[in-house]
């Protein structure tokens, strides 16, 4: 059973690229989301999903986009790199209980370090 | 008030030693409560819920005071292996769509266990 799978591990960008960053999940889970975490910021979250074609912003989304076609898969887009943007990014992905809060926490990726210069 | 807040530490205590670490939290329509690991460079990991009525994990015991909206992780006889950043995780409680389970991350409490 992997879990929640993420790639690359590692990215260098220049500013004004392009990227996906991939995650998958092998648990059946309609919740995911994307985190990225900064020194002294804690993990904020980018975006998240409460199910395939249903997709919603987090507290910090400019730059980045999302899609969810399947249960499975939730890639993060970088429209045009930023050094703003570089920082350790982590998807998680969880049950989701409609309606109830959730009761079992998140299970995390390894994560994406990505670096912008 | 930040959302969830924690002291970051460090704690630097020797082996076998007792550690104790707080978190608040602001809304109080937050329905779950966490703690998590970090350790250097990896992803956060689940370490145990929280519950009202407390609760107890082999060395680790959560408390939970919704009242006071105040969150504790006792850690008793400290491993060298408990070295880690701990993370206070609550849930946003927002009454629509997902966003209710959401969860809010403290920036975590950095412990380090000495020989």
């Amino acid at each position: 059973n992997a879990g929640v799978t993420q790639t690359p591990k590692f990215q260098v960008l220049k500013t004004g690229q392009s990227m996906t960053l991939q995650c998958a999940q092998d648990m059946n889970h309609e919740y995911m989301s994307w985190y990225r975490q900064d020194p002294g910021m804690g993990l904020r979250l980018i975006h998240y999903s409460v199910g395939a074609g249903i997709t919603d912003q987090g507290e910090v989304p400019n730059g980045y986009n999302v899609s969810r076609s399947t249960t499975e898969d939730f890639p993060l887009r970088l429209l045009s790199a930023a050094p703003s943007q570089t920082s350790v990014y982590f998807c998680a992905s969880s049950i989701f209980l409609r309606g109830q809060s959730f009761l079992f926490g998140y299970t995390f990726g390894s994560g994406t370090r990505l670096t912008v210069v | 008030r930040k959302e969830v807040e924690q002291d970051p530490g460090p704690f630097n205590v020797p082996e076998g030693a007792t550690v104790a670490f707080n978190c608040t939290y602001s809304n109080s329509a937050s329905q779950s409560f966490f703690w998590y690991r970090q350790d250097c460079r990896k992803e956060p990991k689940l370490l145990m819920s929280v519950y009202s009525s407390g609760n107890e994990d082999g060395r680790f015991t959560a408390q939970l005071n919704r009242a006071s909206q105040y969150i504790s992780l006792l850690i008793r006889d400290s491993k060298l292996s408990d070295s880690a950043t701990y993370l206070c995780v609550v849930t946003r409680g927002e009454n629509y769509g997902g966003s209710q389970g959401n969860l809010i991350f403290g920036k975590g409490t950095k412990l380090s266990v000495k020989p």
